[in-house]
């Protein structure tokens, strides 16, 4: 199993450009995420998916959009980049979340510079 | 507002010795889970630990385990006999996909 798969691994991008940030599983989980991280704030949750189909707003979504259409996949879409959008982000996913209990395995991540 | 609270931005350990990390949050659920992922520097993410709330007995996986306060609020993790390869961000997290802000921890030959 190749696990949760991210690409690209590095993008730089100009303000004003749109992107989309590739995620795969082949774990079939339920549950995908998409997170960032920035230095001294941790993780912080951007969208997530409960199931194909299903999306829903995390903490920090501006800016961002995300379609879930089949089990494996659940890229992220830059609208717009913005310099605020510089972090690195990560992908996960999980069996499920509703009992709570399960793990969230994580992808590589992608660092993404916006000028 | 963050749930999850992580005091220590950094901390630093002598090999073999004992470290604790600590962490706090604030839930409104009566059952949940704590968990603590590691992140070395390859940037990939893996669990440590886990334990569920309702559970009095603290979680163990070798040389790491937890003292879980469920009063307080607190979920702190202790590394026994600490190694080189110990070194990482250390991320605690809700399961409710909440995450600390991170302990950076440096381990010293």
């Amino acid at each position: 199993n190749a696990g949760v798969t991210q690409t690209p691994k590095f993008q730089v991008l100009k303000t004003g450009q749109s992107m989309t940030l590739q995620c795969a599983q082949d774990m079939n989980h339920e549950y995908m995420s998409w997170y960032r991280q920035d230095p001294g704030m941790g993780l912080r949750l951007i969208h997530y998916s409960v199931g194909a189909g299903i999306t829903d707003q995390g903490e920090v979504p501006n800016g961002y959009n995300v379609s879930r259409s089949t089990t494996e996949d659940f890229p992220l879409r830059l609208l717009s980049a913005a310099p605020s959008q510089t972090s690195v982000y990560f992908c996960a996913s999980s069996y499920s979340i509703i009992e709570g209990r399960n793990e969230q395995f994580f992808g590589p991540g992608t660092r993404l510079t916006v000028l | 507002a963050q749930t999850v609270t992580q005091s220590q931005p950094e901390m630093s350990v002598q090999e073999a010795e004992t470290v604790t990390l600590s962490c706090t949050y604030d839930t409104s659920e009566s059952d949940y889970y704590l968990f603590w992922y590691k992140q070395p520097p390859s940037r990939q993410m893996i669990l440590v630990i886990r334990q569920e709330a309702y559970k009095q007995q603290n979680a163990t996986e070798n040389r790491f385990s937890v003292n879980f306060q469920k009063a307080a609020k607190s979920f702190s993790l202790k590394i026994s006999d600490s190694q080189l390869g110990d070194a990482a961000m250390y991320f605690c997290a809700l399961s409710d996909m909440r995450f600390g802000a991170g302990t950076r921890l440096t381990v010293k030959p």
